[in-house]
């Protein structure tokens, strides 16, 4: 079956360094990837996403490109902030199951000031 | 982008008492929508798929006659928490797919639920 497998954290970092959280999958079908990001205490945001082999997502300085070659879809970042400390979410899906979600593990970001 | 409703957004509960939560696709049709569940500083689990018109499909473990799950309309979902037990208390997400040409899940708000 599908799954998705993200780098351990926590990960603790200065304010402007460079961010990567590394994230893998498998799948049996052509998925979807996606970046999610969850601050304390609130629901899931989307961050970022790509649809096809190749395709670079973006946003608030966050990237990701699909590999499909590797299985991945790394998350950067070139500086961090403050306000990036969150948990990130790797995650794909894909229309052989119905469009379910799977996510992995998570990963805890802490940028220090 | 699509968006998807979730009601409420907190909820305290006396253990054995049922609640129920709510998943509603805003601006089209979901003939899928999905619950997770996540416990603190976990990842998110899928517990059910709920397809409209027909009974949810479980994954293994979850429990179905405490986690009842109704797909009435294409718009609607409900997950309902039976029999409330201090262990049942986590975040509840619910997902609808909107399909078409950009096929894709929408996440509702989430649920946090505490059973007291």
């Amino acid at each position: 079956g599908n799954s998705v497998t993200q780098m351990e954290g926590p990960v603790t970092l200065s304010e402007e360094a460079f961010l990567t959280i590394n994230c893998t999958y498998t799948a049996t079908g052509y998925p979807s990837l996606f970046w999610y990001v969850q601050y304390p205490g609130e629901g899931l945001q989307l961050l970022l996403k790509a649809t096809k082999a190749d395709d670079k997502g973006s946003n608030k300085g966050f990237e990701a490109t699909y590999r499909k070659e590797t299985t991945s879809f790394h998350l950067e970042k070139g500086s961090v902030q403050v306000s990036d400390s969150a948990v990130y979410f790797c995650a794909l899906s894909d229309d052989t199951g119905g469009f379910k979600t799977i996510f992995g593990a998570g990963t805890r970001l802490f940028v220090k000031a | 982008g699509a968006v998807v409703s979730q009601h409420p957004s907190r909820v305290i509960c006396k253990s054995g008492t049922s609640v129920k939560i709510e998943c509603r696709s805003l601006d089209f049709q979901a003939t899928t929508m999905f619950w997770y569940r996540q416990f603190p500083k976990q990842s998110l689990m899928l517990m059910a798929t709920s397809n409209e018109g027909s009974k949810a499909t479980y994954e293994q473990g979850v429990e179905k006659d405490k986690f009842l799950i109704n797909h009435a309309s294409l718009t609607l979902s409900t997950l309902t928490v039976t029999s409330a037990h201090p262990e049942d208390s986590s975040f509840y997400i619910c997902s609808a797919a909107r399909t078409g040409r950009f096929s894709e899940a929408f996440f509702g708000q989430g649920t946090r639920l505490t059973v007291v």
